[in-house]
């Protein structure tokens, strides 16, 4: 089936240092991709839609100047975030359409300390 | 604006019980329902549902979607420990691309 690779797993940086977070799809194009971020004890909440070859649409009260996202192949997106502080602490998670539906990467837990 | 409300929030069954989860929809315009199962990492991919009435199965899971009263069930009989996960529902919309809209989520227990 489809595999979305997703890394780093887990990163803890310090507040106002900037991380990557990269999500490939291993073994199919993904023209777009998704980002969520999760907070504990809550749902999936849609960040970003990322696509291959032009600019992110992102949603609502979602800051693009902060999560930066470039999608500069067909099986390549990355997330960027941005001077981070202890807020954006969370759990983001990617995934790319397939054939069949869905396919999530495994998921990064950001800690900012 | 597309909306998918679960219930109940969360829920604490003993081994062997049986459970229903429920999912309801509003969605400008539907393409698909997919239920997933969360533990400690990603989403895992249950079923995807796109006609009335049909019942999909896999095990002890299964799941029915009824697009006249927009909302769906997942069924989990002789439940196990193992089973104890956050189930999400989420929903696709053909006028939002491939965009997904998820529900809350209903937490699972299952006691021994």
């Amino acid at each position: 089936g489809a595999v979305v690779s997703q890394h780093p797993s887990w990163v803890i940086c310090k507040s106002g240092t900037s991380v990557k977070i990269e999500c490939r799809s291993l073994d199919f194009q993904a023209t777009t991709m998704f980002w969520y971020r999760q907070f504990p004890k809550q749902s999936l909440m849609l960040m970003a839609t990322s696509n291959e070859g032009s600019k992110a649409t992102y949603e609502q009260g979602v800051e693009k100047d902060k999560f930066l996202i470039n999608h500069a192949s067909l099986t390549l997106s990355t997330l960027t975030v941005t001077s981070a502080h202890p807020e954006d602490s969370s759990f983001y998670i990617c995934s790319a359409r397939d054939t069949y539906g869905y396919t999530f990467g495994s998921g990064t837990r950001l800690t900012v300390v | 604006e597309d909306k998918v409300v679960q219930s109940p929030l969360s829920l604490v069954v003993h081994e062997g019980d049986t459970v229903t989860l429920n999912c309801s929809y509003e969605v400008t315009n539907f393409r698909s329902l997919l239920w997933y199962k969360q533990e400690k990492k990603a989403p895992t991919f249950l079923f995807m549902l796109t006609s009335s009435g049909i019942e999909k199965k896999s095990g002890r899971l299964s799941s029915i979607l009824d697009k006249k009263e927009l909302f769906s069930i997942l069924n989990i009989t002789a439940t196990q420990t193992g089973d104890s996960a956050i189930y999400l529902c989420a929903v696709a919309d053909n006028n939002a691309g491939n965009m997904l809209t998820f529900g809350g989520g209903t937490r699972l227990m299952v006691k021994p």
